[in-house]
């Protein structure tokens, strides 16, 4: 049962434009959500991360939205650039330090 | 600042070895976990601990083995590798409420 899911596998888009990465959870119990990037032979490193009590969190060109009720969150990268090519997982957990469940990833590619 | 450093970083294994991926951490946290990543997988928590002494099964247990001693160790045993067990290995730590520190991961190949 995948209860954190990335629909979209793979993302191209222009250098300069908007990219938005997608993710839904079916979990009513989450209550804290994290992205990571991920280059080729190295480790994920967070990225951006929101409690359940906002709906949006700002980090520079970095913004993620959440939506309780669709279950659904969204990352926004503004302005996109080369360097933000990479793999990029959507996580979830309930709960203080309890376990991180990961999305699939979705592969970013910004086009110069 | 070491962060999360997992040993070794490359590792081929014949069917039916034992071996241990080594992970150690050196910023106090109380949870540390395992994952694997196949291709189209994602991340997949094999185990994680909640502190020392204390550890449970992740989506995908079976063939591994894990234990926590002392807070800043986490090793990751198998104890029969089989070529499903090929894979890249990460290990994490992390705080209540916090984001997750990976170590570099490990490349298991079991021929």
């Amino acid at each position: 049962d995948q209860q954190v899911k990335q629909n979209s596998p793979s993302l191209s888009v222009q250098e300069g434009r908007i990219s938005i990465l997608n993710c839904d959870y079916t979990n009513s119990m989450f209550d804290y959500f994290l992205w990571y990037k991920k280059y080729p032979a190295e480790g994920p490193t967070f990225l951006i991360s929101i409690s359940s009590i906002k709906d949006k969190n700002e980090d520079g060109r970095f913004t993620v939205f959440l939506n309780k009720s669709a279950k659904h969150l969204s990352l926004h990268i503004v302005p996109s650039q080369p360097g933000d090519s990479a793999v990029y997982f959507c996580a979830a957990s309930k709960g203080g330090a309890q376990k991180l469940v990961f999305g699939q990833g979705t592969r970013l590619t910004i086009n110069p | 600042n070491a962060g999360v450093t997992q040993t070794p970083k490359f590792q081929v294994l014949k069917t039916g070895q034992s071996m241990t991926l080594q992970c150690a951490q050196d910023m106090n946290h109380e949870y540390m976990s395992w994952y694997r990543q196949d291709p189209g997988m994602g991340l997949r928590l094999i185990h994680y601990s909640v502190g020392a002494g204390i550890t449970d099964q992740g989506e995908v247990p079976n063939g591994y083995n894990v234990s926590r001693s002392t807070t800043e160790d986490f090793p990751l045993r198998l104890l029969s590798a089989a070529p499903s067990q090929t894979s890249v290995y990460f290990c994490a730590s992390r705080h209540d409420y916090t984001e997750a520190f990976f170590g570099q991961g490990t490349r298991l190949t079991v021929v």
